[in-house]
């Protein structure tokens, strides 16, 4: 059974930042590439990056570029995503997902979400 | 970015019904590089169908999809109470991976 267990709800300041995890096995960790996504209130997920955890190899949507950082524990097969500059508009539930398999970036395993709530 | 419209935006049906579901791609697909999400309120989307038409582990044979270039079709053949949901679909042909705005599914 593939788990992927996140970090618990955040709320945040305008201009500060968050960082939330999500733990799988090693084998996962080891395997797949790990996927970023959120979700707004009403609206469709929006991919906003990927890693390979092994080789530490990022790669951003292009309107997160800057914002967003994608890294990767090995000795706790634990990966994180950072978003900086937080504005209102980021409120969301931020979810990780795994690659379906190699090199398929469509996503049968998804953590439980994180909500990420952005307010003065 | 390859931009995915869904329609219709929300469909009103009753249990038994047949449904079909849209999904237009700004630009083509190569090689139907495209998924399709169930989605319930405080849920993960849940996936039902990769590469246009193939379902996903555990998916009732009800469900199937087709389409190829740009436009895509979910369908399902008879609706049952469990599957009143919203429906995303999702192309993987180009990064970065993008989703369509979704379309509900009510009861009647």
């Amino acid at each position: 059974q593939v788990q992927l267990v996140q970090s618990a709800s955040e709320v945040k300041k305008p201009g500060s930042s968050v960082k939330i995890s999500c733990t799988t096995s090693g084998e996962t960790f080891r395997s797949y590439s790990l996927n970023w996504l959120r979700q707004a209130p009403g609206q469709g997920p929006e991919w906003m990056g990927d890693i390979v955890p092994i080789f530490h190899m990022a790669n951003y949507a292009q309107r997160f570029q800057g914002r967003v950082s994608i890294t990767a524990d090995e000795s706790t097969s634990t990966v994180y995503m950072e978003l900086s500059s937080l504005r209102p508009d980021d409120t969301a539930v931020y979810f990780c997902a795994r690659d379906y398999t190699v090199k398929a970036p469509y996503f049968e395993y998804w953590g439980q979400g994180t909500l990420v709530t952005v307010s003065s | 970015e390859i931009v995915l419209t869904q329609s219709p935006g929300t469909l009103s049906l009753s249990p038994g019904e047949r449904v079909t579901l849209s999904c237009r791609a700004s630009q083509s697909l190569h090689s139907g590089y495209l998924a399709w999400y169930q989605q319930k309120p405080g849920q993960a989307p849940r996936l039902l169908i990769y590469g246009a038409s193939n379902r996903a582990t555990g998916i009732p044979d009800r469900f199937s999809g087709s389409g190829s270039g740009t436009d895509f079709t979910l369908a399902i053949s008879r609706l049952e109470p469990e599957d009143f949901a919203v429906y995303y679909c999702q192309q993987y042909d180009t990064p970065p991976w993008t989703f369509g705005q979704g379309t509900k599914v009510d009861m009647k």
